[in-house]
């Protein structure tokens, strides 16, 4: 089974602060990682992910996320957020063998100017 | 490309009702999943189709049942509603060779039972 944990569910950040959101999963079978955003009234969309190779990857717009193995998480960060950035974040596993996605309950990133 | 269509984007039904949502894939998908996400939740798996075949399910009841058509759109089905099935419904499409390929989801439709 898998499961998957964000420790925070609302994040207030200052404009152009760097943020953190974690993200722990636990599963019995290898898994691909990923963190999807959704803007108000919007379904999801793939902010990034690790299937395999480096452990640290990153984003088009600028956040970045590492897969640690021992510790079982693949926190988000972003050096400096801007006021767009304001959003759900959720963090989500897939069995490597598998089609399926187990999301987190999210995350609210707010930022304030 | 139009990447993956859900209709409607708002629904109002009564308690006891039945529904029916649709999705299309994007092109060259050829797989279609369902996710429940209620309301300051994350979508929670209901069932995948391909090949007009359910392939998985969630834990969800049968009064939640799919279908697949021959041009890979999908159609979800909730029977009896109840208060508690108001959510946002996403559909989110792919191919079958795993998600090494990023399912890409639709804009959701919006059920409200009352």
């Amino acid at each position: 089974a898998q499961s998957v944990t964000q420790l925070d569910s609302q994040v207030p950040v200052f404009e152009e602060a760097p943020v953190e959101l974690r993200c722990n999963y636990s599963s019995s079978v290898s898994v691909y990682l990923f963190w999807y955003v959704q803007y108000p009234n919007q379904g999801l969309q793939l902010l990034l992910k690790y299937l395999s190779g480096s452990t640290l990857v990153e984003s088009i717009n600028g956040f970045e996320a590492e897969f640690n193995k021992s510790q079982t998480s693949f926190h988000l960060r972003k050096p400096s957020v801007h006021i767009s950035d304001t959003a759900e974040y959720f963090c989500a596993v897939s069995p490597s063998t598998g089609n399926q996605f187990y999301f987190g309950t999210g995350t609210s990133l707010t930022v304030i100017p | 490309d139009a990447g993956v269509t859900q209709s409607p984007t708002h629904l109002i039904k009564t308690r006891g009702q039945q529904v029916t949502l649709r999705c299309s894939p994007k092109s060259g998908h050829d797989t279609v999943s369902w996710y429940q996400q209620a309301l300051g939740q994350g979508p929670q798996f209901i069932f995948q189709y391909y090949e007009e075949e359910e392939r998985q399910r969630g834990n969800f009841p049968d009064r939640f049942s799919g279908h697949q058509f021959p041009n890979y759109s999908s159609e979800l089905n909730v029977n009896a509603l109840l208060l508690g099935d108001s959510a946002l419904y996403l559909c989110a499409s792919s191919l079958v060779e795993g998600v090494s390929t990023e399912a890409f989801f639709g804009q959701g439709t919006r059920l409200t039972v009352v």
